[in-house]
């Protein structure tokens, strides 16, 4: 079947800018998650969410970002008033439960800010 | 805090030979790990994963070892091939947490 879906997969903007990435899971899976990944580093955990759960928000670095997730299925993850330090590939992560399951990656937004 | 490391950060091969990427963990709570491969421009893709109550276990041309005792984990990739070049990262899901912490990853190298 279709994997994790992300789009935009390339996105440039201005700095203070809002922007919107989105995420479209796998079918049926219940947990979703978004990562940060800077050029050359590991990923960087921002947000998960599971089911009709609150989400785990403990990884968003400020109240610039912010995610939701509706109908239990596609996310998106919102920063505002981008800053030059946003530039990153965002990942969107789906599985079919929460935590000792595999996460399936989509292909990722790119981020660019001038 | 807990992290999940490599111990190198670069790793070439020869083609047709085998490989083994290392991963050290610090958290003795951690009871899944997997391991995720790379491609410039695209997300990582998931390879194996292996369970706490496990030391070994086995797929298409991977193994992945686990030693609890040296909290150290293993990807051996057999037979390399081109198409294995990738940066290959290691993650570890923390008892009850439901992220994972990931590595900061081992690029592999595959010369012909």
């Amino acid at each position: 079947g279709a994997g994790v879906s992300q789009s935009p997969s390339n996105k440039v903007t201005e700095k203070g800018k809002d922007v919107e990435l989105r995420c479209d899971p796998i079918s049926g899976h219940t947990a979703l998650y978004w990562y940060r990944q800077s050029l050359g580093q590991g990923l960087e955990f921002l947000i998960y969410f599971q089911g009709n759960s609150a989400p785990d928000k403990s990884g968003l670095p400020s109240d610039r970002f912010s995610a939701e997730r509706t109908g239990g299925s596609v996310s998106t993850l919102t920063i505002q008033r981008t800053q030059q330090e946003d530039s990153a590939v965002y990942l969107c992560a789906s599985s079919s439960q929460g935590g000792g399951q595999p996460q399936h990656f989509g292909d990722g937004t790119r981020l660019s800010i001038l | 805090g807990e992290s999940v490391g490599l111990h190198l950060p670069t790793l070439s091969v020869q083609e047709g030979d085998n490989s083994i990427i290392n991963c050290a963990y610090s958290n003795s709570a951690s009871d899944y790990f997997i391991w995720y491969k790379q491609e410039s421009g695209k997300g990582p893709q998931f390879i194996i994963d292996i369970r706490s109550n496990m030391d070994k276990r086995q797929g298409q041309r991977v193994t992945v070892l686990l030693n609890k005792t040296v909290k150290h984990l293993s990807l051996q990739i057999a037979a390399t091939q081109p198409g294995d070049s990738a940066v290959y990262f290691c993650a570890e899901n923390f008892q009850g947490a439901q992220k994972l912490v990931f590595g900061q990853g081992t690029r592999l190298t595959i010369n012909p």
